[in-house]
């Protein structure tokens, strides 16, 4: 069956960088796009932007053009988030979801604090 | 941006209820391509969103048929005929018609 399976929580000092993984199984990982959603605690669900996976292009949402970056190893089957000069208001849930996003991931918790 | 006006905010139902959530868009949602490519999404507390509708009025994989979808342009609704318990948490359309993809602001469903 397909599953997307995320890296565990993180917690972090503002300023620091991460890296969450997002493993992909149950399909050809290179035949659907896969996006990205950010959820702060206790608010709605945010669009970050998604990645081709057959190119490698990604597409970011204003708000996450600065920071951010998608990137994928194809070889493993895994997507990646990385966030840059972490800020307090970088603490939320990060999803990654298959086109058309009938797959999610579990959600990866990332607490930044000093 | 494409804004995405969910109502109510909060819905309060009891069991074998039926309800509607309404979603509204800035924008009409049709596509050059002829779809309209507006979801609906159910989160359980502690839970990845569920995708349960897909190009307004499509029944994902293995959602119940008690859940249904219609719409067009920019008014879009979601019913649910015959609330269950496990019906119960936060609603969300999106679309994806137009870059960057946008959400709703969430409808939480409660029991009365």
């Amino acid at each position: 069956q397909i599953q997307l399976v995320q890296s565990g929580p993180e917690l972090k000092k503002p300023g620091e960088s991460l890296k969450i993984s997002c493993k992909a199984s149950g399909y050809t990982f290179t035949d659907y796009a896969m996006q990205w959603v950010k959820q702060a605690p206790g608010k709605g669900l945010q669009y970050m932007g998604w990645i081709n996976t057959q190119t490698g292009k990604p597409t970011y949402a204003d708000d996450f053009k600065e920071r951010f970056v998608f990137s994928l190893e194809t070889s493993a089957s895994t997507a990646y988030l990385q966030i840059n000069n972490l800020k307090n208001e970088d603490t939320a849930t990060y999803f990654c979801a298959r086109v058309p996003l009938a797959y999610w991931g579990q959600g990866t918790l990332v607490t930044v604090s000093s | 941006d494409v804004v995405l006006t969910q109502t109510p905010s909060i819905l309060s139902a009891t069991i074998g209820q039926s309800v509607s959530i309404s979603c509204r868009s800035s924008q009409s949602l049709l596509d050059s391509d002829g779809n309209t490519y507006l979801y609906w999404f159910l989160q359980r507390p502690g839970q990845s969103p569920q995708r349960l509708i897909y190009l307004v009025s499509n029944l994902g994989s293995g959602v119940p048929n008690r859940f249904s979808g219609s719409g067009s342009g920019t008014d879009f609704t979601l019913k649910i005929s015959g609330v269950e318990a496990e019906d119960l948490g936060v609603y969300y359309c999106m679309q994806a018609t137009h870059a960057p993809y946008t959400f709703g602001a969430g409808t939480k469903l409660e029991l009365k």
